[in-house]
C-alpha cells in the first residue's frame, strides 16, 4: 500500500502570496495516479488536479500541480481568502486501496 | 451534471449495522465507465477508502482489507442507487461517510482517474 505524507501540516499565508504544498509517496508512483483535492470547512472534498498536473473543470489557473516519482507539489499562486481549506493528495492507482495523505491545512491571514 | 445524494441514519448503536444510500442522478450505476465508491473521514483516520462497485459486463465489488469482514456494498439498478452496509459497528466507526464516483477524467485513463463527484457527506455517530 502506498503511503502519502503531506507537508507542512499547516500553512499560514497572506492574500496574494504563493502557497507550496508537498506530497511525498512511500514508493515511486506514476504521475497519472496522483490526485489533489480541496476540502473547505463543512464540505465534501472537491477535485482540483488529476494526473499530477491537469486541472479539473472549472479550477482557476492559480492552481497548478507538478512532480513525478515520489515527490509531488501543489502550488497556489496569488492566494485568495476563499482558498482557506484543507488540501489532500491521493494515490488513485490501477487497483485499490486508494490512499490519501493526511492533509495540509491552509490558513489565510 | 452528476449528483450524488446520500441518506441514512445519523446514529447507530454499537454492535448494530450502519446503512447508507447513495442516489445517483446524471449518470447510471450500471455505467461501463464509472466506479462507485464509499469513503469515510474521521479525525483519527483521515480520509479512508472503504470499498467500490462497478459494472463491466458483470458486477464487481472490492473492499478495503480493514473492513472486509464487515462491509457489504450493493446496488439497485431500478433506483439507480448503491448502498453501504457496515456490520458490528463500534465507536471507532464514527465518521462522516461519503459516496463518490471514480472516473477516468476526459474519458481516458491516460488522463488520470479521480473521484470527480462526491455526495454531500453523512455524519454517522456510533453510540448507545
Amino acid at each position: 500500500e502506498i503511503v502519502l505524507t503531506q507537508s507542512p501540516g499547516t500553512l499560514s499565508l497572506s492574500p496574494g502570496e504563493r502557497a507550496t504544498l508537498s506530497c511525498r509517496a512511500s514508493q515511486s508512483i506514476s504521475s497519472i495516479y496522483l490526485v489533489w483535492y480541496q476540502q473547505k470547512p463543512g464540505q465534501a472534498p472537491r477535485l482540483l488536479i488529476h494526473a499530477a498536473s491537469s486541472r479539473a473543470t472549472g479550477i482557476p489557473d492559480r492552481f497548478s500541480g507538478s512532480g513525478s516519482g515520489t515527490d509531488f507539489t501543489l502550488t497556489i499562486s496569488r492566494l485568495e481568502p476563499e482558498d482557506l481549506a484543507v488540501y489532500y493528495c491521493q494515490h488513485y492507482g490501477t487497483s485499490p486501496p486508494y490512499t490519501f495523505g493526511q492533509g495540509t491545512k491552509l490558513e489565510i491571514k | 451534471q452528476v449528483q450524488l445524494q446520500q441518506s441514512g441514519p445519523g446514529l447507530v448503536k454499537p454492535s448494530q449495522t450502519l446503512s447508507l444510500n447513495c442516489a445517483i442522478s446524471g449518470d447510471s450505476v450500471s455505467s461501463n465507465s464509472a466506479v462507485w465508491n464509499w469513503i469515510r473521514q474521521s479525525p483519527s483516520r483521515g480520509l479512508q477508502w472503504l470499498g467500490r462497485t462497478y459494472y463491466r459486463s458483470k458486477w464487481y465489488y472490492e473492499y478495503a482489507v480493514s473492513v472486509k469482514s464487515r462491509i457489504i456494498i450493493s446496488v439497485d439498478t431500478s433506483k439507480n442507487q448503491f448502498y453501504l452496509q457496515l456490520n458490528s459497528v463500534t465507536p471507532d466507526d464514527t465518521a462522516v461517510y461519503y459516496c463518490a464516483r471514480g472516473y477516468c477524467i476526459g474519458g481516458s485513463c491516460a488522463s488520470g482517474p479521480a473521484f470527480d463527484y462526491w455526495g454531500q457527506g453523512a455524519l454517522v455517530t456510533v453510540s448507545s
